[in-house]
Order: structure tokens, then sequence, then C-alpha cells
């Protein structure tokens, strides 16, 4: 089990957005601004799209974006598109002896 | 451009060690305000962080690993190393490679493809 929790699948139609949650407790999540999210293609490394919550690194889509409120984190993609269809999963800084990370979400583009 | 790449055995016996290595290119792990780190995913769960390394050569584990693990350095190659000791078919994952920033907010900023390995009876 997971010590952040997200659904494990999302499905849109081209064009529309999605939202996938993340939620942990006070102690990672709820505790510091220092949630990040990432991109999976199966097979190749997984993708840095958001970090500190919501800053997106250079080269990332404005498509993505990010926000939180209490203990939940979300990640937003915008104007989905066919090649958006990826496992997502996020991770919060919770201290220097433990990392916690989301389940991961499959995202599925219909 | 930073890359990073696992390499090791695809299949280790149960009771023995697995043991990787993570080759970077494009940047030293020599260089201060990262950590040089291992993940793993076993199959159908989700990722699971094992610890990491700081070019000073202080290391951080989980704690459920920690008496089994150690993540090592050799700058001489530019790679650092895991070894995961008296391994069962619950330590059969994808391992992945990444390098964390510790500067300012702590994201995985780069990651290795990942490398299966199986444990095997």
């Amino acid at each position: 089990q997971s010590a952040l929790t997200q659904p494990a699948s999302v499905s849109g139609s081209p064009g529309q957005s999605i939202t996938i949650s993340c939620t942990g407790t006070s102690s990672d999540v709820g505790r510091y601004n220092l949630v990040s999210w990432y991109q999976h293609h199966p097979g190749k490394a997984p993708k840095l799209l958001l970090y500190a919550d919501s800053r997106r690194p250079s080269g990332v889509s404005e498509r993505f974006s990010g926000s939180k409120s209490g203990n939940t984190a979300s990640l937003t993609i915008s104007g989905l598109q066919a090649d958006d269809e990826a496992d997502y999963f996020c991770c919060a800084y919770a201290g220097p002896d433990t990392v916690p990370f989301g389940g991961g979400t499959k995202l599925t583009v219909l | 451009q930073v890359q990073l790449q696992e390499s090791g055995p695809g299949l280790v016996k149960a009771s023995e060690t697995l043991s990787l290595t993570c080759t970077v290119s494009g940047a030293s792990v020599t260089r201060s305000s990262y950590y040089w780190t291992w993940i793993r995913q076993p199959p159908g769960e989700g990722l699971e962080w094992i610890g990491y390394i700081y070019y000073s050569g202080t290391t951080r584990y989980n704690a459920s690993l920690k008496s089994r693990v150690t993540v090592s350095v050799d700058t001489s190659k530019n790679q650092f190393s895991l070894k995961l000791t008296s391994v069962t078919a619950a330590d059969t994952a994808v391992y992945y490679c990444a390098r964390q920033d510790m500067a300012t907010s702590y994201y995985f900023e780069t990651w290795g493809r990942g490398t299966l390995v199986a444990v095997s009876s």
C-alpha cells in the first residue's frame, strides 16, 4: 500500500481536462510545499512534470498544472492529447528519512 | 543533458545479493546539491524509495530495507551502485536510479529507464 493515495485510473477525451488527486497527511503533503508530479510512459524514464506543488520545469507544457489544498495535491492536464496517455505519480517531501510516493494513476485518452 | 542508465543482472537467486550500477552521463556524481537515489517498483505496486548517497559519502536508507542495503559511489567511473543482500521474491521489482535535487525542492529531476530484477527460488 502506497503512502500517498491516488485514483487507480482516470480517462478523458482529446481536448478535455482531467484532474488527478494525491492525498497524504499533515506530515507530508500538508506540511511542506514540496509535492512533485511525474509522467511515466512504460519502458521509458519517468519525467518530472511539476515540483514545489505547482512549478513547471523548463520545457514542460503549460497544459500541466498543479495545486494543493490541505493534505491533497492535484495535477490537472488541460487540452488532453493522445500522447498524454501514461502513468502519473506524485511524491512528497516528508523529511530526510522517508520519501512517500503515490500508487500511480493510469490516464487513458479515449 | 543528464542521463542515467541502470545495469546489472536481471535474475538473482533467493538469499543472494542483488547488485546494480547506475552510470551517470552529462553530470558529475561529485557535484553537490543532488542526492543519487535508488527507487524500486514491484509488479503491480507503487514506487518505493530505497535510499541515496550524497557526494560527501553520506547515505540514508529506507528503514524497512536498512539492514540489507548499501549504496556506494565510484567517482572514477561516475557511477553509483546498489547492493541488496539476502533477497527474496518480495525484492522482485523494476529498479530505478534517479538524481534528486536537495538544494531547493527535493524533486527527482532525472531518472533512468529502470531495470527489471527477478528473484528466483
